[in-house]
C-alpha cells in the first residue's frame, strides 16, 4: 500500500527553466513532508520540508507547496542546473502510528539538459 | 556529508548466511532508523531506535534484527539471507521525532 505516490518517474527539463516535481500522499494522519535528493550509489540528501501548518517553504532555488485538501505537495526548482540532475523522493511522516519513520514516494529521475 | 557513517559500503555473501551492518548517528542524534531499498520495493522503513529502545518496527523480516548501544551506534543483523534481501541498507539519524532524518551513505548487500 503505497501511501506516498509519485506518479511521474522521469521529467526532463532544460538547464535555466524551473523543475516542478509532484507527489501525492492518501493518510490524514501526515503532518510532516520532506523532499531528498539522491545520487546513484550515495544515500538520499535532505533538501527541504514543510511541515501542515503551512503551505510554502522557500529554501534558495528550491520551493516546496503543500495542499492539505488536494494531499498534494510539490517540489519547485528555479533556476534548474545541470547539477541538479538526480533522483528526488517525497517522504512523509506524521502522528500515531506514523511518527518518526518516513514514508517515500518511488522517486522521480530528473534531468537538466544544457 | 550527512554526518552518518555506515559500514561496511558492500558486502557480497551466499544464501543461508548472516551479516552484520553497522550504522554511527550524528553526533548528538538519539534516533536511528534503517531503512531498506530494493528495485521492486523502493526505500522501506524497517525500525526505529530511540536512545536504546526499540522505537518503531516496519516491514521488517523475523530473519532481521538490529540494537542500539549505549554509544549510540547501531546494528542490524540479518540471517539465513536470501536472494531476495540483496539490496540496499541505509540508515538515518534524527535528533527528535517527527524530524529530519539524515542518512548515511548505504550499504549495498549482494546474497548470491
Amino acid at each position: 500500500d503505497q501511501q506516498v505516490k509519485q506518479n511521474s518517474p522521469s521529467l526532463s527539463v532544460q538547464e535555466g527553466r524551473i523543475s516542478i516535481l509532484n507527489c501525492d500522499y492518501t493518510n490524514s494522519m501526515f503532518d510532516y513532508f520532506l523532499w531528498y535528493k539522491k545520487y546513484p550509489a550515495e544515500g538520499p540528501t535532505f533538501l527541504i520540508s514543510i511541515s501542515s501548518i503551512k503551505d510554502k517553504n522557500e529554501d534558495g532555488r528550491f520551493t516546496v507547496f503543500l495542499n492539505k485538501s488536494a494531499k498534494h505537495l510539490s517540489l519547485h526548482i528555479v533556476p534548474s542546473q545541470p547539477g541538479d540532475s538526480a533522483v528526488y523522493f517525497c517522504a512523509a511522516s506524521g502522528r500515531g502510528s506514523t511518527l518518526g519513520r518516513l514514508y517515500f514516494g518511488r522517486g522521480t529521475q530528473l534531468t537538466v539538459w544544457p | 556529508d550527512s554526518g552518518v557513517t555506515q559500514t561496511p559500503k558492500h558486502l557480497i555473501t551466499a544464501t543461508g548466511q548472516r551479516v552484520t551492518l553497522r550504522c554511527s548517528p550524528r553526533s548528538g542524534d538519539l534516533s536511528v532508523y534503517w531503512y531498506q531499498q530494493s528495485l521492486d520495493q523502493g526505500l522501506q522503513f524497517l525500525i526505529q531506535y530511540y536512545n536504546g529502545e526499540e522505537r518503531a518496527k516496519g516491514n521488517i523480516l523475523e530473519r532481521f534484527s538490529a540494537q542500539q548501544f549505549p554509544d549510540l551506534h547501531s546494528e542490524l543483523n540479518l540471517s539465513s539471507l536470501e536472494l531476495g534481501d540483496s539490496a540496499l541498507y541505509f540508515c538515518a539519524s534524527s535528533d527528535l521525532a517527527p524530524d529530519t532524518q539524515y542518512f548515511g551513505p548505504g550499504t549495498r548487500l549482494t546474497v548470491l
